[in-house]
């Protein structure tokens, strides 16, 4: 059965360094996205990414995260320069379409920053 | 902006028996999708199953029903004959349905009920 692959499972950073969460989609879907939880709060909406360019975002994607899809398989989220409160699970999650079709999510990346 | 409340931290439930866990929501539109996640210790969060809001028929998924009550903007997810397997958390979530006329495509969740399930 097809699934959203997520690398690392776990990712430890020194706090202001620059990390790359990978995710790899489902191979015939169009929408990306990705969440956030962190630890005892509820998961929450980052961005949406379509046809290669962002297609919403919340309050929380500011400057210092960024999305990308470098190839025809891969899709990233970079976070710039990582604080103390950037720890969290992320999940990223793909769609065939944008009416009605189920997100599948990927295991997440739990992102610790010391 | 739309919320999703679970009141619920957490529940028991012993095997076999049946477990309901409530879910309310606020919106001011009119038609939108309703979902429950879970999420297992592995931390995947796997869809339980899903309710278009146009529809009145309450959605079933094998051991798993809602009871949607659109007047109350209540979505309870029942579980019948619980299984071990289903100690997890569970996310009820809501997304626009409209989303071509300006609705978000945004899922937004609940905090999460966490059920333990008892042998």
């Amino acid at each position: 059965e097809p699934e959203v692959t997520q690398t690392p499972s776990h990712q430890v950073t020194q706090m202001g360094q620059e990390v790359i969460l990978r995710c790899v989609p489902i191979s015939n879907h169009l929408y990306f996205y990705w969440y956030r939880q962190i630890l005892g709060q509820k998961v929450e909406f980052l961005v949406s990414f379509y046809n290669n360019e962002i297609s919403e975002k919340s309050e929380i994607f500011d400057d210092q995260f960024s999305v990308e899809r470098p190839d025809g398989s891969n899709f990233t989220l970079k976070i710039r320069s990582t604080k103390l409160e950037d720890s969290a699970m992320y999940f990223c999650a793909s769609s065939e379409a944008l009416q009605g079709a189920e997100a599948f999510f990927g295991q997440g990346t739990r992102l610790t920053v010391v | 902006a739309q919320t999703v409340t679970q009141s619920q931290p957490e529940m028991s439930v012993q095997e076999a028996e049946t477990v309901t866990l409530s879910c309310t929501y606020d919106t001011s539109e009119s038609d939108y999708y309703l979902f429950w996640y879970k999420q297992p210790p592995s931390r995947q969060m796997i869809l339980v199953i899903r309710q278009e809001a146009y529809k009145q028929q309450n959605a079933t998924e094998n051991r798993f029903s809602v009871n949607f009550q659109k007047a109350a903007k209540s979505f309870s997810l029942k579980i019948s004959d619980s299984q071990l397997g289903d100690a997890a958390m569970y996310f009820c979530a809501y997304r626009s349905y409209f989303i071509t006329q300006g609705g978000s495509e945004k899922l937004v969740f609940g905090k999460g009920t966490k059920l333990t399930v008892n042998p």
